[in-house]
Parts: structure tokens; sequence; C-alpha cells
């Protein structure tokens, strides 16, 4: 199984900054990679596919980066609503595999 | 608007069965693969299952192999999860998932989730 390690597993950070986070396959996946918001008590949200593509909808304070086996998570100017718990997830093969999550707290 | 919601969760002993259900709305259902994905209480994310738009081809995750059935109905628009020989580390928030439409699987929408407990 590939293994999916993200980093840190939790910060703490203001409205307005910029924040970036981390997430390491255990081999390559090309951009086989997407990332999700949860807040809690609710449902993930798809936030990125395919490495740095955007899904509809969402602020494009978010970017992703990366490809093979290091990917990067940033949100430019961080928002009341970003505080939540983030988590990397791989398609290249099954079982797909997520991150163990990078929750974001207020400072 | 894509809707799926997610019913059937509940207490059951282990050794138990349980059938999930995910009713799908707002979209062509028998277009799209589906999935399950778990959540332990404060846990992170876990993919359980797949099942493509026809259902003639699953997967699973290792950890419910021969326990857990995927199945669809597209005919009623409905997703399903049986669950056998249940265990206290099934316990967990269930949530039905759809593949997006993009070149790799994701997860673009997702219920609310099902809560199963495992417990004597």
């Amino acid at each position: 199984d590939i293994q999916m390690t993200q980093s840190p597993s939790s910060l703490s950070a203001s409205v307005g900054d910029r924040v970036t986070m981390t997430c390491r396959a255990s081999q390559s996946i090309s951009n086989y990679l997407n990332w999700y918001q949860q807040k809690p008590g609710k449902a993930p949200k798809l936030l990125i596919y395919e490495a740095s593509s955007l899904q509809s909808g969402v602020p494009s304070r978010f970017r992703g980066s990366g490809s093979g086996t290091d990917f990067t998570l940033t949100i430019s100017t961080l928002q009341p609503e970003d505080f939540a718990a983030y988590y990397c997830q791989q398609s290249y093969t099954t079982p797909l595999t997520f991150g163990g999550g990078t929750r974001v707290e207020i400072k | 608007e894509v809707q799926l919601v997610e019913s059937g969760g509940g207490l059951v002993q282990p050794g138990g069965s349980l059938r999930l259900s995910c009713a799908a709305s707002g979209f062509t259902f028998s277009s799209y693969w589906m999935h399950w994905v778990r959540q332990a209480p404060g846990k992170g994310l876990v993919w359980v299952s797949r099942i493509n738009s026809d259902g003639s081809s699953t997967s699973y995750a290792d950890s419910v192999k021969g326990r857990f059935t995927i199945s669809r109905d597209n005919a009623k628009n409905t997703l399903y999860l049986q669950m056998n020989s249940l265990r206290a580390e099934d316990t967990a928030v269930y949530y039905c998932a759809r593949d997006g439409v993009y070149a790799i699987p994701d997860f673009d929408y997702w219920g609310q989730g099902t809560l199963v407990t495992v417990s004597s």
C-alpha cells in the first residue's frame, strides 16, 4: 500500500497568514493527488484534484503543487472559515489512501 | 443539486451485520463510480470500497475484504454496503462519496455520513 504522510499534524495561525502544509507519498504517484478540507462534524470537501487543479467553487487562495512524492497545499491569506483539518489522498492505485491530516487552528 | 443521503447506521453487537444505504439524486447515478469512506471517532479518513458505474467491478480495503460487500441498484439510484462479521474497530462514521469526472479518482461529493457503532 502507498503510505501518505502529512506534516505538520497541526499548526496554529492567524487570520491573514500564509499557511503551507506538506504531503509525502511512500512511492511516486505522479500527480494522482487530491486535497480535502473537513470541518468538525461535517463531511470532507474536495479542494484540489490532480495535485494542482482547483475544484469548482473553491477560492483561489488555495493552491496545490508538487509531483512524484512531494506535494504542498498553500493557503495564501488565511480566512476565518479556513480553520479546519486538511487531508491529502492518493489515487494512483488501490487501496486509495489518505494522509493523517493537518489541523489548522486559530493562534 | 447533487445529494447523497446515507442511512442504516446504528448500534450492533460484535459479529453482527448491518446494511448501509446511500440514496443519490441530482445527477445521473448510473454514470458514476461510487465509494465508501469511513472515519473512526477523532481519527482520519479511510477508504473502504468502490464500485464501478454498472456494478460489475468492485474493490475493497484489506481490512474489510471478505466481510463487506458493496453493491448498487441503478434503477433505484442507491448505493449499498453490506457489513458482516462486524468488529469493534469498524466503529466509524461511514460516508458515501461520488467519484468525480476528472482523469484521476477523487471524491467530489460526499453524503453527511451515518454512524456505525459496534459494541456489546
